[in-house]
């Protein structure tokens, strides 16, 4: 079974502070995991996706995210951050040979201008 | 490219009415398709998901159904409304595998009074 766990309900953050989004899977086999990004009304936006290679990846709008295997972590990351990045963010997992994406429950940012 | 069209963007229905949402994907073939409710507090709720025509899986029992009559044509319907069908609906997309993540329409908001 896979799972996700985004521990933050909410986060608030000034605006050009840097911030981190948490996010914690559980899978006993390999996995896939992917950052979304969910506007007020709007469906959800690929942000960035670990399939395979470098834990570090880099995503839309300077937002990156690294793949821990041993925290089985897979942590957001953005270093100065917008008034417009002001979102829901949600954390996926799908296991190898799994078909459906499992979400958190999501962390809602807030930034303080 | 592909897209997803996910319509109507809002709708308010009375309790005991049916419901008929629809969702069609463009520029790909035999993709995988989904029905996600999102309500207030709970995160991003799987319904149905279908690997192709005529094949609906249920993940959850509830007062809704799904249909696939086209290859890129993914259906959720109601016979009859219920207040708890209130909502935020997303239809998504996939490759037959999953692992490169979703791709969502931008939803319906359903309020059911």
């Amino acid at each position: 079974a896979q799972s996700v766990t985004q521990l933050d309900s909410q986060v608030p953050v000034f605006e050009e502070a840097p911030v981190e989004l948490r996010c914690n899977y559980s899978s006993s086999v390999s996995v896939y995991l992917f950052w979304y990004v969910q506007y007020p009304n709007q469906g959800l936006q690929l942000l960035l996706k670990y399939l395979s290679g470098s834990t570090l990846v880099k995503g839309i709008n300077g937002f990156e995210a690294e793949f821990n295997k041993s925290q089985t972590s897979f942590h957001l990351r953005k270093p100065s951050v917008h008034i417009s990045d002001t979102a829901e963010y949600f954390c996926a997992v799908i296991s190898g040979g799994y078909q459906k994406v499992t979400f958190g429950t999501g962390t809602k940012l807030q930034v303080i201008p | 490219s592909q897209t997803i069209h996910q319509w109507p963007a809002t709708l308010v229905q009375p309790v005991g009415s049916p419901l008929s949402l629809e969702c069609t994907v463009e520029g790909t073939s035999n993709p995988n398709l989904y029905w996600y409710r999102q309500a207030a507090g709970r995160g991003l709720q799987l319904l149905f998901y279908s690997v192709g025509i005529g094949q609906i899986s249920s993940e959850v029992p509830q007062n809704l159904s799904a249909s696939r009559p086209q290859d890129r044509q993914f259906i959720l319907s109601s016979k009859k409304l219920l207040l708890s069908d209130s909502g935020f609906y997303l239809c998504a997309w996939s490759v037959s595998s999953g692992n490169y993540g979703y791709t969502f329409g931008s939803g319906t908001r359903l309020t059911v009074v």
